[in-house]
């Protein structure tokens, strides 16, 4: 069975730079894009971007000026890192693996248990 | 404000069936398959419908995935007091090329 786990800091200081490694245990991260998602206190679900594991981003536009993700695979980790950070970037990070089936869009078929990130000075 | 509408919240008494919907656009559910998530809180979403109308491995066949042009739905049926969750439609968007989930539903087992 797939696990994820993400690591880093839970404070981060107002327009400094979030950094939150995801380690892969129980499989291989060749093949499976790999995604951050993120959910704010009380809301719902924010997609961020994967990393394929060839090193391919793909970031959701409104943040895109701001994250970038890389993968280790020598270490079966991938990290995030999101730049100029405000209160509004306070949230549970998720870290996810993205599945593909045929030429569909890899959906989220294995998740960490989350990181809560607070941006606070 | 989701590109995707889901009913913020639903409810059912143990035994009935329960539907959520998730609307959305030809550029996201009318092309694209449409995932479930199923969060309890203070855990990680967890994957309950793939590909419309998948079940994974352990699911209980009382969830159920449909989808017809721009919408989609998941059904519950036989409410269980365990099923009391928030749960999140998923699908890729062609115009922003891009993951979006619902606003999500609370469901509430009365």
């Amino acid at each position: 069975q797939v696990q994820l786990q993400e690591s880093g800091p839970g404070l981060v200081r107002p327009s400094e730079t979030l950094s939150l490694t995801c380690t892969v245990s129980g499989g291989s991260i060749g093949d499976f894009y790999w995604n951050w998602i993120r959910q704010p206190p009380g809301k719902g679900l924010e997609w961020i971007g994967y990393v394929y594991y060839s090193g391919t981003t793909n970031y959701n536009r409104s943040l895109a000026s701001r994250v970038a993700m890389s993968v280790d695979t020598s270490k079966n980790q991938f990290s995030l890192k999101l730049t100029s950070v405000s209160a509004a970037d306070t949230a549970v990070y998720f870290c996810a693996r993205g599945r593909m089936v045929g030429a569909a869009p890899p959906y989220f078929d294995f998740w960490g248990q989350g990181k809560f990130v607070s941006v606070s000075s | 404000q989701s590109v995707l509408t889901q009913p913020p919240s639903a409810s059912g008494t143990p035994g009935q069936r329960v539907t959520i919907s998730c609307s959305g656009s030809n550029s996201n559910i009318g092309n694209n398959f449409v995932h479930w998530y199923q969060q309890f809180p203070r855990t990680a979403p967890k994957l309950l419908i793939y590909m419309n109308n998948f079940r994974p491995s352990g699911v209980p066949d009382r969830f159920f995935g449909s989808k017809s042009g721009t919408s989609a739905s998941l059904a519950i049926s036989g409410l269980r007091s365990e099923d009391e969750a928030d749960y999140y439609c998923a699908v890729w968007d062609d115009t922003l090329s891009g993951w979006l989930f619902g606003g999500g539903t609370k469901l509430a087992v009365l």
